[in-house]
């Protein structure tokens, strides 16, 4: 399965951008790149997902390398609400279903 | 009604007890998940089932079974379990078609501590 890497921890200040980077060297044709954040005491929740273009949505940006081979998460104005752990996956397809591997992910610190 | 719903939330038992963990969704997805979620460290995949039928696997060991009577339930039957599998269990489930096919939509989470 491709992997993805990221750094164990990033701080941004309240109102600010944040950009959360993630590299998938081995990352197949096929792969979606997927971010999810895990805010505490409670489940992950999907951000934002993307193949090849960049994409936008109302909680985040995703701007993907021309290679594949990284992708940075982008928070335009970060919020004491947004610090989480944010992690970034390769979605694999399995027989029947589809599958998710988290890795590692960021531990995102907000400060006021 | 965009909610996994995850129950118990919390339960405590011994390692000879049977005991399960219940998860329900009514957003008609055809896929459901268990992930294991140990602290400070990401989810781990155990079990997938697509269509009721289970199709994954993660080599869990089998004192951990999965059972999905329908295509709103998913339940994760207990028994003899070791001290070392407490952690949170998530359940998870996915459309299989259309733009959100593949996005997974978690529950709170099940916390479990086997004494």
């Amino acid at each position: 399965d491709a992997k993805t890497t990221q750094p164990n921890s990033m701080e941004s200040n309240e109102e600010e951008p944040v950009h959360l980077p993630c590299n998938h060297s081995t990352i197949s044709g096929t792969d979606y790149i997927h971010w999810y954040r895990q805010l505490p005491s409670q489940g992950p929740e999907y951000v934002i997902h993307g193949l090849t273009s960049n994409v936008n949505n109302r909680m985040a940006s995703l701007a993907i390398a021309e290679d594949r081979k990284s992708s940075t998460l982008i928070l335009h104005r970060a919020t004491l609400r947004d610090a989480a752990v944010y992690y970034c996956i390769l979605r694999a397809y399995s027989g029947s279903a589809r599958q998710l591997t988290f890795g590692s992910g960021t531990q995102l610190t907000v400060l006021p | 009604d965009t909610e996994v719903t995850q129950t118990p939330k919390h339960l405590v038992m011994g390692m000879t007890n049977k005991k399960s963990l219940k998860c329900e969704q009514h957003m008609g997805h055809r896929a459901m998940y268990w992930y294991k979620q140990k602290a400070k460290k990401p989810p781990e995949l155990m079990f997938v089932y697509s269509y009721e039928k289970l199709s994954i696997n993660e080599s869990v060991p089998s004192r951990f079974s999965p059972e999905c009577p329908n295509s709103s339930l998913l339940n994760l039957h207990l028994h003899a379990l070791q001290p070392e599998d407490s952690a949170l269990y998530l359940c998870a489930s996915s459309p299989s078609r259309g733009g959100r096919a593949g996005e997974l939509f978690f529950g709170e989470g099940s916390r479990l501590t086997v004494l």
